[in-house]
């Protein structure tokens, strides 16, 4: 099956600390890549929807120029946190598309704690 | 109104017994509906899509109601490992949100000895 991989898998920082994640789509080129983000006892929201070498699109409420996303290839795209504060801990899951595009696969997630 | 509506739960049941799902959507244009589950402090895992004609894969079995726009679960014999977050899930079929999916909240079940 497709295989993406999210780096890092949990990450601490201070507040005020920009934090950079890594989705890269590992065996299938993924035209399309979705960011997550999952509070506590939460269901997924999705933040963003980006598309290969265009600019993503972010859902009402999601401040793009904190959340940066970069889709520069069809095996990787990056969100990146900039100035993060505590209220921006979540997990955050990425999930790419390709071969189908109504079929997501998801990586596994990144836990990230901001003090 | 949201999207994708989904039971509440928890469901607490026995090991044996049979437990249903059901989950709402409000978009009618919808073409895609998929289960997954989530296991905890991990990332959802596809558990089926639901096609029109209802399917089965072992134990589980998914339908597809399009008149009343809603779609379900039903786990029979359930397992200690079947424990986890149910989350249904409809794809968004407009223009440049193409592929999208709206998610419900998610059903929590917990199977018990």
């Amino acid at each position: 099956g497709a295989v993406v991989s999210q780096h890092p898998s949990w990450v601490i920082c201070k507040s005020g600390t920009s934090v950079k994640i890594e989705c890269r789509s590992l065996d299938f080129q993924a035209t399309t890549m979705f960011w997550y983000r999952q509070f506590p006892k939460q269901s997924l929201m999705l933040m963003a929807t980006s598309n290969e070498g265009s600019k993503a699109t972010y859902e009402q409420g999601v401040e793009k120029d904190k959340f940066l996303i970069n889709h520069a290839s069809l095996t990787l795209s990056t969100l990146t946190v900039t100035s993060a504060h505590p209220e921006d801990s979540s997990f955050y899951i990425c999930s790419a598309s390709g071969r189908a595009v109504y079929e997501q696969f998801f990586g596994p997630g990144t836990r990230l704690t901001v003090l | 109104r949201k999207e994708v509506e989904q039971d509440p739960g928890p469901f607490n049941v026995p090991e044996g017994a049979t437990v249903a799902f059901n989950c709402t959507y409000s978009n009618s244009a919808s073409q895609s509906f998929f289960w997954y589950r989530q296991d905890c402090r991990k990332e959802p895992k596809l558990l089926m899509s639901v096609y029109s004609s209802g399917n089965e894969d072992g134990r589980f079995t998914a339908q597809l109601n399009r008149a009343s726009q809603y779609i379900s679960l039903l786990i029979r014999d359930s397992k200690l490992s079947d424990s986890a977050t149910y989350l249904c899930a409809v794809n968004a079929d407009r223009g440049s949100t193409l592929g999208r999916l709206y998610f419900g909240r998610g059903t929590q079940l917990t199977v018990w000895p």
